[in-house]
């Protein structure tokens, strides 16, 4: 049982703009500007999109996008193409320096 | 460019102890701006944080509730690497082993992943 809750598939079709939200508590999510999200195509390692709720490395791509509201955090994934298809994780900073994650979702391009 | 090559046993018998180590290439184990993780993904529970050692001055090591009582984590500085040892094993520990570079509050970079199986 996962600390962070994701919907397990979300699924979209080429181009278009997708949604994954994640839900904690007042205790990590709700309390932290450090949710970090998470991408990882199989059998590779997982490779950092977001940290700090919003900010992007240099290297990834501005498809991607996230924001914060109360306890759910979210990641949009625009101009959706194959190549996005994969797991993803969301991740927060929790009290008495630890960290939670979700169960991860799986993005279908159709 | 940061890497992350992990190795170590794919099979652990229950009750002894699970052995990693992560070698560092493109950063120090001593950077005192970076904290080196491992973390694990089992069907039952999910990703897992384990555990961390940082430099900042001296070593600081933080570790999760959950394994506590069990694992150790330490810095090679003289090799470049970091280890993870975590005893008294079960099946309940059966699971892909991550190592990860932290910046500040999240993971950068990755190692490829362990599968370590517990079982007699």
């Amino acid at each position: 049982q996962s600390a962070l809750t994701q919907p397990a598939s979300v699924s979209g079709s080429p181009g278009q703009s997708i949604t994954i939200s994640c839900t904690g508590t007042s205790s990590d999510v709700g309390n932290y500007n450090l949710v970090s999200w998470y991408q990882r195509h199989p059998g590779k390692a997982p490779k950092l999109l977001i940290y700090e709720d919003s900010r992007r490395p240099s290297v990834v791509s501005n498809r991607f996008s996230a924001s914060k509201s109360g306890n759910t955090a979210s990641l949009t994934i625009s101009g959706l193409q194959a190549e996005d298809e994969a797991d993803y994780y969301c991740c927060s900073y929790a009290l008495s320096t630890t960290w939670v994650f979700g169960g991860g979702t799986k993005v279908t391009v159709l | 460019q940061v890497q992350l090559q992990q190795s170590g046993p794919g099979l652990v018998k229950p009750s002894q102890t699970l052995s990693l180590t992560c070698a560092i290439s493109g950063d120090s184990v001593s950077n005192n701006n970076a904290a080196w993780n491992w973390i694990r993904q089992s069907p039952s529970r999910g990703l897992e944080w384990l555990g961390r050692t940082y430099s900042r001055s001296k070593w600081y090591n933080n570790y999760a509730v959950s394994v506590k009582s069990r694992i150790t984590i330490n810095p090679d500085t003289s090799k470049n690497q970091f280890s993870l040892q975590l005893n008294s094993v079960t099946p309940e520990d059966t699971a892909v082993y991550y190592c990860a570079r932290g910046s500040a509050y999240d993971f950068n970079y990755w190692g490829q992943g362990t599968l370590v199986t517990v079982s007699s």
